[in-house]
C-alpha cells in the first residue's frame, strides 16, 4: 500500500537554528501538505502545495517557514530560525479526497 | 468559535460496548474525514464522507449535510481501539481539512 515517508522522525534543535523536514509523498499525488501539533493541542494547518506552488498558508506559515519541492518526490518545510513555540509534531500529508498522513516529525527546539 | 466541535472530549468503555462519537461543524463543506491518530502520533484515515453513512468493518460513520453533523460508532469496542478520534471537515476539494479537537478513547478490557 503506497505511504508517505518523512524524515526525520525526531529533530532536536537549538533555537535559532534552521532544520529541514522532509517528506516524501505518494508518488502519483497533486496536492501536499504540512500540518503541526504542539503537544496536547490539535491539529493545525500550515500550508497547501499544489502545482508547484502554495496555494494556501496559515496565519502560523510567516517569514521564518518555507516549502519546496526540490524534486519529483521530496517536498521539504524549512524553518529558518527556530523558537521555542516551533515544537510540535509535524505531519506531512498528501492526497485529493482521502488525505494520507505521514507519521510525522517531532521537533524539539532547546 | 471553533468550526469543527467534538464530543465527547474524553471517553472511557468496557470491551465489548458500541461507541459513538459525534461531531458538528459550522462550515459548509465537500467532505468530512474521520481520522485516528495512535499514542506514537501517527494518524491514519478511517473515512471520507459527503452523504449517508460508511462501514468499515467495526467502524461505521454517518453524515447528515442538513443538520451539519456526523458520528463514528464503533460496534463491540476492543482495546485496541483506544486512540484519539478527529474529525475533519473538508471545505471543498483539495482543499485544507479543518481539524476538530479529538476524542481520546480508552476502551478497557
Amino acid at each position: 500500500e503506497p505511504e508517505v515517508t518523512q524524515t526525520p522522525s525526531h529533530q532536536v534543535t537549538q533555537m535559532g537554528q534552521e532544520v529541514i523536514l522532509h517528506c516524501v509523498p505518494i508518488s502519483n499525488h497533486l496536492y501536499f501538505y504540512w500540518y503541526r501539533q504542539i503537544l496536547g493541542q490539535k491539529v493545525e494547518f500550515l500550508v497547501s502545495f499544489y502545482n508547484n506552488e502554495i496555494s494556501e498558508k496559515s496565519e502560523i506559515f510567516d517569514d521564518q517557514f518555507s516549502v519546496e519541492r526540490p524534486d519529483g518526490s521530496n517536498f521539504t518545510l524549512k524553518i529558518r530560525s527556530t523558537k521555542l513555540e516551533d515544537s510540535a509534531m509535524y505531519f506531512c500529508a498528501s492526497g485529493g479526497g482521502v488525505l494520507f498522513f505521514g507519521p510525522g516529525t517531532r521537533l524539539t527546539v532547546l | 468559535k471553533n468550526e469543527v466541535e467534538q464530543s465527547p472530549q474524553n471517553l472511557t468503555a468496557q470491551e465489548g460496548e458500541f461507541i459513538t462519537i459525534n461531531c458538528s461543524y459550522s462550515v459548509g463543506i465537500s467532505a468530512l474525514h474521520w481520522l485516528q491518530q495512535h499514542p506514537g502520533g501517527g494518524i491514519v484515515s478511517l473515512f471520507m464522507l459527503s452523504s449517508g453513512k460508511k462501514k468499515h468493518g467495526r467502524l461505521i460513520a454517518t453524515i447528515n449535510i442538513q443538520e451539519k453533523h456526523s458520528s463514528l460508532h464503533i460496534t463491540a469496542s476492543h482495546p485496541r481501539d483506544s486512540a484519539v478520534y478527529i474529525c475533519a471537515a473538508q471545505k471543498t476539494s483539495y482543499d485544507k481539512v479543518i481539524f476538530g479537537p479529538g476524542t481520546s478513547l480508552s476502551v478497557i478490557p
